[in-house]
């Protein structure tokens, strides 16, 4: 069965660079959620989108922006990466806002 | 403030015996619970879910009871086998400030041995 496509898995980056996170839902799932994990961290939510408009906001920085695609995969970038945001970025999807979520594999982001 | 608590970071068990994880939350709001698997170098895996009108849900080997009263759900493993070894992260979703999202707990290292 197809799953959650999340795009770089690994990511290096510079302080003060940005980055772009690329997540492809599961076919036919029209919800997105974006989750941060820092290192022995739980995962903590940063922003979500459903039918392509937000639709729930967490933790996430003003630094960072996200939005929803026609083809509802999603983008999330990030601007003037700080040492802190080195991190595991998940992507989750589901079908109408359900409580089930199946995750990405993520991206590993470090932040040098 | 962390509304879902998994106080064991970590718990051996061995293999063929019973695998009891525990989690706490404090807000009254969550409607599901659900308990995740995870593998280093990959995302959570869905295990298995409650609602919160129901107190207990059995899928094969994993069993989710829940105490509402006491805001507190297990998830029991039985019998546990070596590939049960991972980290299980309780989560839940309350239609608060969070909307749809899940609220995790800090996970739980399981290690099964032989």
């Amino acid at each position: 069965a197809a799953g959650v496509i999340q795009s770089p898995r690994h990511l290096i980056k510079e302080k003060r660079e940005t980055a772009t996170l690329k997540c492809y839902p599961i076919p036919r799932h029209d919800t997105v959620y974006w989750y941060q994990q820092g290192p022995g961290q739980d995962p903590q939510f940063l922003i979500s989108f459903y039918e392509k408009m937000q639709s729930d906001k967490g933790s996430i920085p003003d630094r960072f922006s996200a939005q929803q695609f026609s083809d509802y995969h999603s983008e999330l970038n990030m601007s003037s990466l700080e040492l802190g945001d080195s991190a595991l970025y998940f992507c989750a999807s589901n079908y109408g806002r359900g409580y089930e979520q199946y995750f990405g594999p993520g991206t590993r982001l470090t932040v040098t | 403030d962390q509304q879902v608590k998994q106080n064991s970071p970590s718990l051996s068990v061995q293999e063929g015996r019973i695998s009891i994880l525990n989690c706490d939350y404090t807000n009254s709001m969550f409607d599901y619970f659900l308990w995740y698997k995870k593998y280093p170098a990959e995302g959570p895996t869905f295990l298995i879910s409650i609602s919160s009108i129901k107190d207990k849900n059995e899928d094969g080997r994993f069993t989710v009871f829940l105490n509402k009263s006491a805001k507190h759900l297990s998830l029991h493993i039985v019998p546990s086998q070596p590939g049960d070894s991972a980290v299980y992260f309780c989560a839940a979703r309350g239609l608060g400030n969070s909307g749809y999202a899940l609220n995790f707990g800090k996970g739980t290292s399981l290690l099964v041995t032989p």
